[in-house]
């Protein structure tokens, strides 16, 4: 079945530092990717989406390509603010017919001022 | 305007007992989905409606597990005979129309503790 293998955590990182966390994916067909952040006591939030092959989803600063040729997602951001201190999850939606999310295992970033 | 909605926020209940965890999706949402999230399993999908149906149960760990939806809108997760292994955050989350490209937009969650 389809399956989202994201990289372990914890991640620490100074602000102003560079930031990938890797998102790589297993699925039939041509399903979308996510990113989807989790801060400290709150839900999830959608970050950024791509629905097709080379598209780019990018917001706050953060950005994620998807490469069909690699089946990855990562996501990036040049820099890195304490505020960004969060857990992040990639995700894929299922295309055979309910669009259910499968969802990595998370990554926790920690950012020290 | 108003997101996703669920409640209890937080449910402690003694092993054995049953308990209904709701949700109220987005006005118009015709999708809902329940996930699980907890330590050892990540978040893993439970149930998908697509209006008061639901075809899509695999998630559901065991026939203790149960849900409903009624006028197209508020969902009704029930756990009955409650296990310890069942504590964890119970996420609900809607979606504007079937189709990968509609992002699903998450409720708060209800942390359920059983003891």
């Amino acid at each position: 079945g389809d399956s989202v293998t994201q990289m372990e955590g914890p991640v620490t990182l100074s602000e102003e530092a560079f930031l990938t966390i890797n998102c790589t994916y297993t699925a039939t067909g041509y399903p979308s990717l996510f990113w989807y952040v989790q801060y400290p006591g709150e839900g999830l939030q959608l970050l950024l989406k791509a629905t097709k092959a080379d598209d780019k989803g990018s917001n706050k600063g953060f950005e994620a390509t998807y490469r069909k040729e690699t089946t990855s997602f990562h996501l990036e951001k040049g820099s890195v603010q304490v505020s960004d201190s969060a857990v992040y999850f990639c995700a894929l939606s299922d295309s055979q017919g309910t669009y259910k999310y499968i969802f990595g295992t998370g990554t926790r970033l920690k950012v020290l001022a | 305007g108003a997101g996703v909605s669920q409640s209890p926020s937080n449910k402690v209940t003694e092993k054995g007992k049953d308990v209904e965890l709701r949700c109220d999706p987005i006005s118009g949402h015709t999708a809902l989905y329940w996930y699980r999230q907890s330590l050892g399993q990540g978040l893993e999908f439970l149930i998908y409606f697509q209006g008061n149906s639901a075809p899509d149960k695999s998630g559901l760990p065991s026939d203790r597990f149960s849900a409903e939806r009624t006028g197209g809108s508020v969902s009704t997760l029930t756990i009955q005979r409650t296990q310890q292994e069942d504590s964890a955050v119970y996420l609900c989350a809607s979606s504007g129309a079937r189709g990968s490209y509609n992002e699903q937009f998450f409720g708060p969650g209800t942390r359920l503790t059983v003891l």
